[in-house]
């Protein structure tokens, strides 16, 4: 089964600053890729995905994410952080063909003014 | 649209009682899929309907969890004999297809077992 790590669990940003969130996956054959994000109480919401396709995927708000096989990584950036991205972040990860989503832990991001 | 519709949205039993999680997937999505969130496990995926065909259940943690899908629309997770592990947000998600089709998630229902 496919498994995610996410590195730090925890990342404190200026406004206006690069966000960067790390995913790295397990398997060795390029799965599906998925970053979703948690505003406080409320469900997930899908910000890209990578299914074999283009390996730099743009998604919602600004947010891009490169899927690089040789390190098994798809790595999630912003330019410029907002207050408004201040929430957690869930790389998932599913085989081709497959349906379930596995999660990482979560990375939840603070924006300082 | 109208979104994933979850409820109730806080749920608050005794332990060993029976509790029923209602979701409302997106109008014409023939996938839906059930997980939970909790502090010691993150998130986890429960069990998964597609159509008519028989579901994964895999990921159901003991056999007090069951879930249904009726009509091939609105489905029902049961957890009987609520034990305090139990406590998380059980998030419904459906998806138009499976597979790289994304899933949308509902707001989630909190269980909190005393």
């Amino acid at each position: 089964a496919q498994s995610v790590t996410q590195l730090g669990s925890h990342v404190s940003v200026s406004e206006g600053a690069l966000v960067l969130l790390r995913c790295n996956y397990s398997s060795s054959v390029p799965p599906y890729l998925f970053w979703y994000v948690q505003y406080p109480n409320q469900g997930l919401q899908l910000l890209l995905k990578y299914t074999s396709a283009a390996t730099l995927v743009k998604g919602i708000n600004g947010f891009e994410a490169e899927f690089k096989k040789s390190e098994t990584s798809f790595h999630l950036t912003k330019p410029s952080a907002h207050m408004s991205d201040a929430a957690e972040y869930f790389c998932a990860v599913s085989d081709q063909g497959d349906y379930k989503l596995s999660f990482g832990a979560g990375t939840t991001v603070t924006v300082r003014a | 649209g109208a979104g994933v519709s979850q409820s109730p949205s806080n749920k608050v039993t005794e332990k060993g009682k029976d509790v029923e999680l209602r979701c409302d997937p997106i109008s014409g999505h023939t996938a839906l899929y059930w997980y939970r969130q909790s502090l010691g496990q993150g998130l986890e995926f429960l069990i998964y309907f597609q159509g008519n065909s028989a579901p994964d259940k895999s990921g159901l943690p003991s056999d007090r969890f069951s879930a249904e899908r009726t009509g091939g629309s609105v489905s029902t997770l049961t957890i009987q004999r609520t034990q305090q592990e139990d406590s998380a947000v059980y998030l419904c998600a459906s998806s138009l297809l499976a597979g790289a089709y994304e899933q949308y998630f509902g707001p989630g229902t909190r269980l909190t077992v005393t």
